[in-house]
């Protein structure tokens, strides 16, 4: 079965851009989260989309958004891009276990880099 | 805020050596827990999960529950220098919760 899969993979963009990453679950799998990784502040939840709808959302400003389109790919898309919005993009897709949690995988991330 | 605390290390420990990561957690109505390894560079990979007090093994790993004291441990026996990575922890109420991280443990296998 094909892993999680990320489009795309680095970015360069300049300030106040717009940027659109790409998520494509396992097969199978009707959940996906986004979440921002930076060093300093380790992996911070974006949001979760389950069967085309925002389930949970994190502590981001609304220039973060994102969708779930019927397939269950997903797109995040940041607006007016700063440069603190410097880092790797992870998405995870899930099904739940028969203990009712989800378990994750993760994608190969998008390393986005604003100048 | 619900949060997960770990240390950020590094921990070193000797090859062979048992590796001990800790990690506690602030809402006490979490359920389920997740153990993931991350290498520099690459994303993060499922390790273990548990669901209920005391221990789960598989392999060269151990996951330890303790909700009385909202404590979750990893030990890895015989540690190899391939072990040598970050490894977050992480916690959920429910499947219809966020999964909450901690930051991650810089684990140092001395060859």
């Amino acid at each position: 079965k094909a892993g999680v899969t990320q489009t795309p993979r680095y970015l360069i963009k300049t300030r106040g851009q717009q940027v659109t990453l790409s998520c494509s679950p396992i097969s199978g799998h009707r959940s996906v989260s986004w979440y921002q990784q930076t060093p300093g502040q380790g992996l911070q939840f974006l949001f979760e989309y389950f069967s085309e709808t925002q389930r949970n959302k994190g502590n981001f400003p609304g220039r973060f958004s994102g969708r779930q389109f019927s397939n269950s790919r997903s797109e995040m898309n940041v607006s007016t891009l700063e440069l603190g919005d410097s880092a790797l993009y992870l998405c995870a897709s899930s099904s739940p276990t028969r203990l009712g949690a989800d378990t994750q995988y993760f994608g190969p991330g998008t390393r986005l880099t604003v100048l | 805020q619900k949060e997960v605390e770990q240390n950020s290390g590094p921990l070193s420990v000797p090859e062979g050596a048992i590796a001990s990561l800790n990690c506690t957690y602030s809402d006490r109505g979490s359920q389920s827990f997740f153990w993931y390894r991350q290498y520099s560079g690459k994303s993060p990979e499922l390790i273990m999960s548990i669901y209920s007090n005391g221990d789960k093994e598989d392999g060269r790993f151990t996951a330890q529950l303790n909700k009385a004291s909202q404590y979750v441990s990893l030990l890895i026996r015989d540690s190899q220098p391939s072990d040598s990575a970050t490894y977050l922890c992480a916690a959920t109420m429910n499947r219809d919760d966020k999964i909450i991280f901690g930051k991650g443990t810089r684990l140092h296998i001395l060859p």
